[in-house]
């Protein structure tokens, strides 16, 4: 069974541009999350969506957004990007949407704004 | 705004020593408390899930238990080996929230 898989791996951008992150989640769950972490913080949530909806935002300005498709893959969007969006971006999935349900992770996408 | 916290940050033991870390989250619309391992230039990786006050679960060497009405919970590892360096995160759930993840402890084995 394949895991989560994000693409791509690294990414370079400059300030102002914007960029999408995809996250492919395990066959047959329904549950995706995002996941900001940078240097001395712990994993930062972004947004979880389920079911093409999102259920759960975090606190992330506006130019953080995303969505999920009905194959349960899911993009994030970050536009008129800063320096401080330099991080690893992790998404997670999970069968359903219940907090008891463990977390997969992907690999992460790593982003460097310059 | 939800506060979730683990301590040490960071610790080094010998090979062989025993360890333990901890997690402390709020004590109320507790839902589920996660822990999850995080090696170096892989993904974080489920441990455990827990749900209930006094739930204690074990893998191998690792176990860890649950107090969900004072809010906290200890992970444990007996006979730490070289493998087991890494950065343990503990993850609160509320219920039909997200999860909130605390800093994690970065372990260091010493050989």
């Amino acid at each position: 069974k394949a895991g989560v898989t994000q693409t791509p791996r690294y990414l370079i951008k400059t300030r102002g541009q914007q960029v999408t992150l995809s996250c492919s989640p395990i066959s047959g769950h329904r549950s995706v999350s995002w996941y900001q972490q940078t240097p001395g913080q712990g994993l930062q949530f972004l947004f979880e969506y389920f079911s093409e909806t999102q259920r759960n935002k975090g606190n992330f300005p506006g130019r953080f957004s995303g969505r999920q498709f009905s194959n349960s893959r899911s993009e994030m969007n970050v536009s008129t990007l800063e320096l401080g969006d330099s991080a690893l971006y992790l998404c997670a999935s999970s069968l359903d949407r219940a907090t008891n349900e463990k977390l997969f992770f992907g690999s992460g996408t790593q982003l460097s704004v310059l | 705004i939800l506060n979730v916290e683990q301590s040490p940050q960071s610790l080094h033991v010998q090979e062989g020593d025993s360890t333990n870390f901890t997690c402390s989250f709020p004590s109320s619309n507790f839902y589920a408390l996660h822990w999850y391992r995080w090696e170096t230039a892989k993904s974080p990786e489920a441990l455990f899930v827990m749900t209930l006050n006094g739930d204690e679960k074990k893998k191998g060497r690792i176990s860890a238990t649950l107090n969900t009405k004072e809010g906290y919970s200890y992970l444990y590892i007996k006979g730490s080996q070289p493998e087991d360096s890494a950065t343990y995160l503990c993850a609160f759930g509320n219920y039909g929230q997200n999860f909130v993840f605390g800093p994690g402890t970065r372990l260091s084995v010493l050989p």
